[in-house]
């Protein structure tokens, strides 16, 4: 299969805990991007980055890409009830194609 | 203000009925995108249009017709709907660039129910 797969598929945390959640990818890339999905709302953009980068920083995310091992990792520090969300990563290979995972759920417990 | 915009939002009918929902985004992109997402949450591509011509389908079933009257409207015609076509359906948008490298901006989605 083409798809990111995420770990864990499920994730519970106390608010102010970080979170981090994984995916996982078989084929080469051009670049990684994580995605946001709100109960009942459509995906929400977070953060790209390129096959050829290994860290990206945005505010409170922070992504990782192992190439070598075709994973990535997206890490939210000090998290908020407002980030109770799924989570979900996209691999993409070229030609305006996304292949999405099924995605992390995420819980922050106030 | 709405950036990408999907009509109607909910959709419920009868197996064998034929339905379309809409969409339009007002960011100026040049491509444009239907998505499935079923009830397990998988998110999966259906089709792509740059600027007016279909560039990706990905085995959908031909009894859905994707149209695209200019580069802003991306619509989905669905015939002879099915119990398997039960899910939510996402419109979504990005600027051309042909390496996938732009990001992707999303409707609201359209929870279609087939009874």
């Amino acid at each position: 299969s083409q798809q990111g797969e995420e770990d864990p598929q499920a994730l519970s945390i106390q608010e102010g805990e970080n979170a981090t959640m994984n995916c996982s990818y078989k084929t080469s890339i051009n670049n990684l991007q994580w995605y946001r999905q709100n109960s009942g709302r459509g995906l929400v953009h977070l953060i790209l980055i390129r096959s050829n980068e290994r860290e990206k920083h945005s505010g409170r995310l922070r992504v990782t890409l192992d190439t070598s091992k075709k994973s990535s990792s997206l890490l939210i520090t000090a998290s908020r009830a407002a980030d109770t969300a799924s989570y979900f990563c996209a691999i993409s290979q070229g030609a305006q194609k996304l292949v999405f995972g099924q995605g992390t759920r995420l819980t922050i417990n106030p | 203000d709405t950036a990408v915009s999907q009509t109607p939002k909910y959709l419920v009918t009868q197996m064998g009925n034929d339905k379309s929902i809409k969409c339009e985004q007002n960011l100026g992109h040049d491509t444009m995108y239907w998505y499935k997402q079923d009830s397990k949450k998988f998110l999966k591509i259906m089709f792509s249009y740059n600027n007016k011509e279909l560039i990706i389908n990905e085995t959908v079933p031909n009894r859905f017709s994707p149209k695209s009257p200019d580069k802003a409207h991306l619509n989905l015609h669905i015939n002879s709907l099915e119990l398997g076509d039960s899910a939510v359906y996402f419109c979504a948008s990005s600027r051309g660039g042909g390496l996938g490298d732009n990001e992707q901006f999303f409707g609201p989605g359209t929870r279609l129910t087939v009874l």
